[in-house]
C-alpha cells in the first residue's frame, strides 16, 4: 500500500511567485490535513480536510494560502503570493478515523518550501 | 505556542541509556499520541494513550499521562543507535474530535 506523497520535496521560490503544494493521501483516507513546520518550532496545524470539506482551517495563516481538495482525493495548498516567513517544511496527513476520534495520522515526508 | 510543549529540546545520551521525555499541554484532551521524526522524513506514529489511561507500553516505550498536570512522559528504555531522531507529542482536544495539535520535539542523539 502506498502511504503520503507529497511533491514536490523541494521548492525555491522568490518572494512574490506562486507555489502550488500537492499531496496524494492514502487510498481510503478521508481525513487530511495540512501543517507547517517553521525553523525547528512547532508543527502548526493548517486546516483538516473530512473529504472534500474543510472541517477546520483555523490555522491557515492568511488569506494568501488557499487549500482545495476537488472530489476528496488528493490536496493542494497554493501559497499566492509568497512571502519569506512562508519558508518552512509543510507536512500533510492522513487518517482513516471517519466519524470518531482520529488517533493516528500518516504522514507524507513534507515539502521544503524556501522563500528568497 | 500551540497545545504541547516538549521537555528538554534537545537530550544526548549514551546508547543503551534510557531516554525519557516530557510533554506539556493547556487544555482537555481526548488523547495523546506520541510521534518520531527521522531525519528529511515524515512523522512515524508511536503510540497512543487515551485520557482515561495512566501507563501504556508498546515495546521499548512506556508513556505516561498525568491529565490533572496536564503532562506527559515518553520513555525509551535500552536506547539503540536507531533512536536518534526528533520526538514530538500530540494531542487531540476535548474540543475538536478530529484536530491533532503537536508541539516543538525533543530532538534526540544517541552516541554510540
Amino acid at each position: 500500500e502506498a502511504g503520503v506523497t507529497q511533491f514536490p520535496s523541494h521548492s525555491v521560490i522568490e518572494k512574490g511567485q506562486t507555489v502550488t503544494l500537492r499531496c496524494d493521501p492514502i487510498s481510503g483516507h478521508d481525513n487530511l490535513y495540512w501543517y507547517r513546520r517553521v525553523m525547528g518550532k512547532e508543527i502548526k496545524f493548517l486546516l483538516h480536510f473530512v473529504k472534500e470539506s474543510k472541517q477546520d482551517e483555523s490555522g491557515m495563516p492568511n488569506n494568501r494560502f488557499l487549500a482545495e481538495r476537488t472530489g476528496g482525493t488528493y490536496s493542494t495548498l497554493k501559497v499566492q503570493p509568497a512571502e519569506l516567513e512562508d519558508s518552512g517544511v509543510y507536512f500533510c496527513a492522513s487518517s482513516p478515523d471517519t466519524g470518531k476520534l482520529v488517533e493516528k495520522l500518516f504522514f507524507g515526508s513534507g515539502t521544503q518550501l524556501s522563500v528568497l | 505556542s500551540q497545545q504541547g510543549e516538549e521537555d528538554p529540546q534537545a537530550l544526548s545520551i549514551q546508547e543503551g541509556e534510557n531516554a525519557t521525555m516530557n510533554c506539556s499541554y493547556k487544555t482537555s484532551i481526548n488523547n495523546l499520541q506520541w510521534y518520531r521524526q527521522n531525519s528529511g522524513r515524515g512523522l512515524v506514529h508511536l503510540i497512543l494513550i487515551r485520557s482515561n489511561e495512566r501507563e501504556k507500553h508498546s515495546g521499548r516505550l512506556r508513556v505516561t499521562l498525568d491529565t490533572s498536570k496536564k503532562s506527559s512522559s515518553l520513555l525509551i528504555t535500552a536506547s539503540r543507535a536507531a533512536d536518534t531522531a526528533s520526538y514530538f507529542c500530540a494531542t487531540g482536544p476535548y474540543s475538536s474530535a478530529s484536530k491533532i495539535i503537536f508541539g516543538s520535539g525533543t530532538r534526540l542523539s544517541i552516541r554510540p
